[in-house]
């Protein structure tokens, strides 16, 4: 069955450092990922997804994601964080084969310290 | 502005009750899914609909009960079965194919068993 690990369940960063937060799956054909984000007590909105072609995904406010299907990733990337960042941040994933039930990671919470 | 409603925002329910969270959408999609979120453990499938008048389990589906006589909209009952009901419930909806669109989601619910 399809499935998205997060590694770490949180992180934390100073203002203006890198982010990085990973997510990996297990599978043998590629799946469709997403990313996604939750600000407290509200529901989660889309950061980015990869579906085919482009491997590098470009996202709202300054995300990023590679899909890399030799590591069986797809880790979330951004240069510069900001204090607005700091949220839950969700891995989830639309299995290609079999069932198509979006399946989410356990999340990963981002601290950022000014 | 198109989106999902989810009401009530915070609900308190004594042992033994059945409450029903509501979920609608404008958004004119087929597909439809209920999430419990409990901290650390990510999202949980209860109840997933692709269309009207169909849905299916989740995994954790014990306890809950759904309809969908229209397309708008997919309550949730939790039931007086369901021993562990305090949690953050969340609906959302599927833009597209299975496997390549998106969720889009609604504030939540907060239901808290006195």
């Amino acid at each position: 069955a399809q499935s998205v690990t997060q590694l770490g369940s949180h992180v934390s960063v100073s203002e203006g450092a890198l982010v990085l937060l990973r997510c990996n799956y297990s599978s043998s054909v590629p799946p469709y990922l997403f990313w996604y984000v939750q600000y407290p007590n509200q529901g989660l909105q889309l950061l980015l997804k990869y579906t085919t072609g482009a491997t590098l995904v470009k996202g709202i406010n300054g995300f990023e994601a590679e899909f890399k299907k030799s590591e069986t990733s797809f880790h979330l990337t951004k240069p510069s964080a900001h204090m607005s960042d700091a949220a839950e941040y969700f891995c989830a994933s639309h299995a290609s084969g079999g069932s198509y039930i979006p399946t989410f990671g356990r999340g990963t919470s981002l601290i950022v310290h000014p | 502005d198109g989106g999902i409603t989810q009401s009530p925002k915070y609900l308190f329910r004594k042992e033994g009750q059945n409450v029903t969270l509501s979920c609608e959408q404008n958004l004119n999609h087929d597909a439809m899914y209920w999430y419990r979120q409990d901290p650390g453990q990510g999202l949980r499938l209860i109840y997933y609909s692709q269309i009207v008048n169909d849905f299916q389990k989740g995994d954790i589906a014990e306890g809950y009960s759904v309809s969908r006589e229209k397309k708008e909209s997919f309550p949730l009952t939790v039931t007086s079965a369901q021993k562990n009901p305090t949690a953050f419930y969340l609906c959302a909806s599927r833009a597209g194919g299975a496997t390549t669109g998106e969720l889009f989601f609604g504030e939540g619910s907060r239901l808290t068993v006195l």
